[in-house]
C-alpha cells in the first residue's frame, strides 16, 4: 500500500531562519506531489506541484521553494523566514492520469516567530 | 478557470440533526469532484468523490451528488453524530490539480 510522510510534525522558527519540510511517498512511482498551506481558518492554497524529478509549478509568487530531487522526495524551503510563513503545510500525492482522490500527509505546523 | 466555492461555517447542529454543505464549483473540462474531511490537528482524509455527471458519493451516512447542470456537489447526512465535527472541504480535480474551497466547520453538540 501506498503511504506518505511528512516531517516534523510541529517546528517553531525565528524570522529570517531557513526551512526545510521534507516529504516522502512510499510504495508507488511517478507520483505528482503538491504542497498546499493552510493559513488559520481559511482553506488551502496550493503552492507548489511537481510531476516528475526535478520539474516544479509555483502557483504563488512568495518566499519559499520547492525541489524534488529523487521521484518520491519532495522538499519545500525558504532561505529566510517571514513571520507571514506560519501555517500548517500540507504535502500530498496522486497517481498521474488517473481520476484518484489525493493522498495527504499529517501536516507541518510551522510557527514564525 | 478552476476554483470551488462553499458555504461558511461554523456550522453548529444538534445530534441527530440533517445536515447540508453546499458546494459549488467553476471549471473546464469534466472535473472530478471531492468532499475531504479534516479533524484537528491531521492532514485531509478522503470522504468521498463523484468521477462524472449524476455519480453519487457515498461513505459514513455521508452523501454527494454531481449535478453538472447546477455546478454543485452538496455533501449531506441525515443524522450527524459528535464524532462527525470536523472541517469538510469540498473539491475539483482537474488538469494535475487539486483546486479546494475554503471549508466549513461543523459543531456538532450532544
Amino acid at each position: 500500500s501506498q503511504t506518505i510522510h511528512q516531517w516534523p510534525a510541529t517546528l517553531v522558527q525565528p524570522v529570517g531562519s531557513p526551512l526545510s519540510l521534507e516529504c516522502t511517498v512510499e510504495g508507488t512511482s511517478n507520483p505528482n506531489l503538491y504542497w498546499y498551506r493552510q493559513a488559520a481558518g481559511r482553506g488551502l492554497q496550493l503552492l507548489f506541484y511537481s510531476v516528475g524529478i526535478g520539474q516544479i509549478s509555483s502557483e504563488v509568487p512568495q518566499n519559499l521553494s520547492a525541489s524534488r530531487p529523487q521521484d518520491r522526495q519532495f522538499i519545500l524551503s525558504s532561505k529566510k523566514l517571514l513571520l507571514s510563513d506560519s501555517g500548517f503545510y500540507l504535502c500530498a500525492w496522486i497517481r498521474p492520469r488517473e481520476n484518484t482522490e489525493a493522498f495527504f500527509g499529517q501536516g507541518t505546523r510551522l510557527t514564525v516567530v | 478557470g478552476n476554483s470551488v466555492t462553499q458555504m461558511e461555517g461554523p456550522v453548529t447542529l444538534s445530534e441527530e440533526a440533517f445536515l447540508t454543505i453546499n458546494c459549488t464549483y467553476t471549471a473546464t473540462g469534466y472535473p472530478s469532484l471531492f468532499w475531504y474531511v479534516q479533524y484537528p490537528g491531521e492532514g485531509l482524509q478522503l470522504l468521498l468523490k463523484a468521477t462524472k455527471a449524476d455519480d453519487k458519493g457515498s461513505n459514513k451516512g455521508f452523501e454527494a451528488t454531481y449535478r453538472k447542470e447546477t455546478t454543485s456537489f452538496h455533501l449531506e447526512k441525515g443524522s450527524v453524530q459528535v464524532s462527525d465535527s470536523a472541517v469538510y472541504f469540498c473539491a475539483l480535480y482537474n488538469f494535475n490539480k487539486f483546486y479546494f474551497g475554503s471549508g466549513t466547520k461543523l459543531n456538532v453538540k450532544p
